[in-house]
């Protein structure tokens, strides 16, 4: 079973604020790293899928951005809003294995 | 809009019971998943199928079987629930065979209690 690392585990912001957090998967064998976002009595909804080193992508105050070389992907968020509390998911996969998902970053903004 | 749907939000079953987790997509995807979700890990993969009648064990595949006779259908089967199978059930499906670079679409999961 691959290893793939999110942190921190959980993460208490104020409204405004800006945060970060790290996914950490095996370097070697890179194929793609997928980014959901989980909301409470909601279903995951994918916010990105990486496939290229040095890809940055963007969805309103969403970002991301991969490293393959070094097996990292960091996902910020600018100026939180309370309706960005949710647990926040990466899964890696490498060529010819299944999607390994790490354990998620709690993320609470409070007003 | 992709729709995948889980036949129950919440389950309680009685030990020793054989139970029956139901998925449904609409979207023609050719692969489908189960996975749990338990306090402190990640989403583990119970199974999955890539095409009807095709299934392949995933990382925790013990006490768990499945079907899939029709493509939008994909079933989890407890042959006899234990209480270590209380957890969170996520169906999930992603279009094209073997392909992770598209992102997965899940149902909103099936709360499953074993008393």
């Amino acid at each position: 079973i691959l290893n793939v690392e999110q942190s921190p585990q959980s993460l208490h912001v104020q409204e405004g604020d800006s945060t970060n957090f790290t996914c950490s998967f095996p370097s070697s064998n890179f194929y793609a790293l997928h980014w959901y976002r989980w909301e409470t009595a909601k279903s995951p909804e994918a916010l990105f899928v990486m496939t290229l080193n040095g890809d940055e992508k963007k969805k309103g105050r969403i970002s991301a951005t991969l490293n393959t070389k070094e097996g990292y992907s960091y996902l910020y968020i600018k100026g939180s809003q309370p309706e960005d509390s949710a647990t926040y998911l990466c899964a890696f996969t490498g060529t010819a294995s299944k999607l390994t998902f790490g354990t998620g970053t709690r993320l609470q903004v409070t007003l | 809009d992709v729709k995948v749907t889980q036949s129950s939000r919440y389950l309680v079953k009685r030990t020793g019971e054989k139970v029956f987790l139901e998925c449904v997509q609409d979207m023609d995807h050719e692969n489908m998943f189960w996975y749990r979700q338990d306090p402190g890990l990640g989403l583990r993969l119970i199974y999955f199928s890539y095409d009807v009648k095709m299934k392949e064990k995933g990382d925790i595949p013990e006490g768990y079987s499945v079907s899939r006779e029709k493509k939008e259908r994909f079933s989890l089967i407890l042959e006899s629930a234990s209480t270590n199978q209380t957890s969170m059930y996520l169906c999930a499906s992603v279009s094209g065979q073997g392909s992770y670079n598209s992102p997965l679409h899940f149902g909103n999961g099936t709360r499953l209690t074993v008393t």
